[in-house]
């Protein structure tokens, strides 16, 4: 079985500032894809940026980008130029990757404030 | 592209009473799956399926709870005998897997409250 752990429950981040989001996992799979996704107030989840576990190269969205240790098992979520939209809560999810068993597993998420 | 489309957005029902949600995914996914959400935590699985096949069902899927997705189109989730801890937001989501698995895309769900 396969944990997302996401330790940090709130974050507040100025404007135009910076934030990194962590994100950390468990699991005995070799090949898998992470998410992250975002889920503004009382809208729908919508993907924010995915990495595939077998390439080496850290994704990147625009503003969004992540720091994928696969060693570490950690993946966190860097958003740039911190804009008021960003505010939501922000999923961090883990994906096997082929077979059958082929369902996200979610951390309890983190609540983003972009103070203006 | 309509998105994946949930109804009701939201229901009220007493306890005891059954309940029946409906989700149309993204037409060309054939991966539909659903979730569940309490206030301030990450989304659960529940169950999904591949075409109108039910691959794998979660221990949180209790016997009161049962979906369907008989034409491998459009599915139903009913809870049977609701309590006031089924009350969550319930998320269907879809995707299209074609050997490389594709991102979830979620519907904006329905709230459920039991009273």
């Amino acid at each position: 079985a396969q944990t997302v752990t996401q330790s940090q429950p709130e974050m507040s981040v100025q404007e135009a500032e910076t934030v990194t989001l962590s994100c950390t996992y468990d699991t005995s799979e070799s090949n898998y894809y992470l998410f992250w996704y975002k889920q503004p107030p009382s809208r729908q989840m919508i993907l924010v940026i995915r990495q595939e576990a077998y390439k080496q190269q850290n994704a990147t969205e625009n503003r969004f980008s992540v720091n994928f240790q696969k060693a570490a098992k950690s993946f966190s979520l860097k958003i740039s130029d911190s804009q008021l939209g960003d505010t939501a809560m922000y999923f961090c999810a883990f994906m096997p990757r082929g077979g059958a068993n082929s369902k996200l597993t979610f951390g309890k998420g983190i609540t983003l404030s972009v103070r203006p | 592209d309509t998105g994946v489309s949930q109804d009701p957005r939201h229901k009220i029902t007493k306890r005891g009473q059954n309940v029946t949600f409906r989700c149309d995914p993204i037409s060309e996914h054939n991966r539909l799956y659903w979730y569940r959400q309490t206030l301030g935590q990450g989304p659960e699985f529940l169950t999904y399926f591949q075409n109108e096949a039910q691959l794998e069902k979660s221990r949180l899927l209790s016997d009161r709870f049962s979906a369907e997705r008989p034409k491998g189109s459009f599915s139903t989730l009913e809870i049977q005998r609701t309590e006031q801890g089924d009350s969550a937001m319930y998320l269907c989501a879809s995707s299209l897997s074609s050997g490389a698995v594709s991102p979830l895309h979620f519907g904006n769900g329905t709230r459920l409250t039991v009273t």
